[in-house]
């Protein structure tokens, strides 16, 4: 069935260095959303890409969607204390959602 | 409004009890969805509702039972469960299959 792959599964960094997760998807997407859960919380939406190549800045989180829509990434630049979650990457296909395993990030201050 | 909200936040029942979970979104969302969510992975599908029709069902075990009254409300109906089941059950709604979806809070149910 259709899978989507995230990597790193975990991720520990020195605050204010730089920080990115990836996603791969056995098959081609309609749109990739990113989310954020929170220790203790609930994943909560970031962002949505839809076209091929796209790019879409938050202060310091930039997504892409790669160029044959089966690829993302999400690339935190000079992480802070609060930055500390799960990012999840979903992938958007035939109707459903494809929840990636989501990359744990922790941050040392 | 753009807030899903789920009752109760927690809840503790034994594997003979009858209990449910509700959702509730009034944001003219027209897709439900329930999901379960074990410690350090991601959210597993269980239901889907599609214009108050339940279009997908994955393979859930039968003392697990969706309800869906109106388009703002989804109910999921928990009888015998096993001590298994005991994770984070979270809601979400969306405008439609694809679009970005909204979770509430989630119950934290613990089975014993």
């Amino acid at each position: 069935g259709q899978q989507v792959m995230q990597i790193p599964q975990y991720q520990h960094v020195q605050e204010g260095e730089d920080f990115t997760t990836y996603c791969n998807s056995s098959t081609t997407l309609s749109n990739i959303q990113w989310y954020k859960q929170r220790p203790g919380g609930h994943p909560v939406f970031l962002i949505q890409l839809v076209k091929s190549g796209e790019v879409k800045k938050q202060k310091r989180l930039t997504f892409q969607f790669g160029e044959a829509k089966k690829n993302s990434s999400l690339h935190i630049t000079a992480t802070q204390t609060t930055d500390v979650g799960t990012y999840f990457c979903v992938g958007g296909s035939q109707g459903n959602l494809i929840f990636g395993k989501g990359t744990k990030l922790s941050v040392k201050p | 409004d753009t807030e899903v909200t789920q009752t109760p936040k927690h809840l503790v029942m034994g594997m003979t009890n009858k209990k449910s979970l509700k959702c509730e979104q009034h944001m003219g969302h027209r897709a439900m969805y329930w999901y379960k969510q074990k410690a350090k992975k991601p959210p597993e599908l269980m239901f889907v509702y599609s214009y108050e029709k339940l279009s997908i069902n994955e393979s859930v075990p039968s003392r697990f039972s969706p309800e869906c009254p109106n388009s703002s409300l989804l109910n999921l109906h928990l009888h015998a469960l096993q001590p298994e089941d005991s994770a984070l059950y979270l809601c979400a709604s969306s405008q439609d299959g694809e679009e970005t979806q909204y979770f509430g809070p989630g119950t934290r149910l613990l089975v014993l």
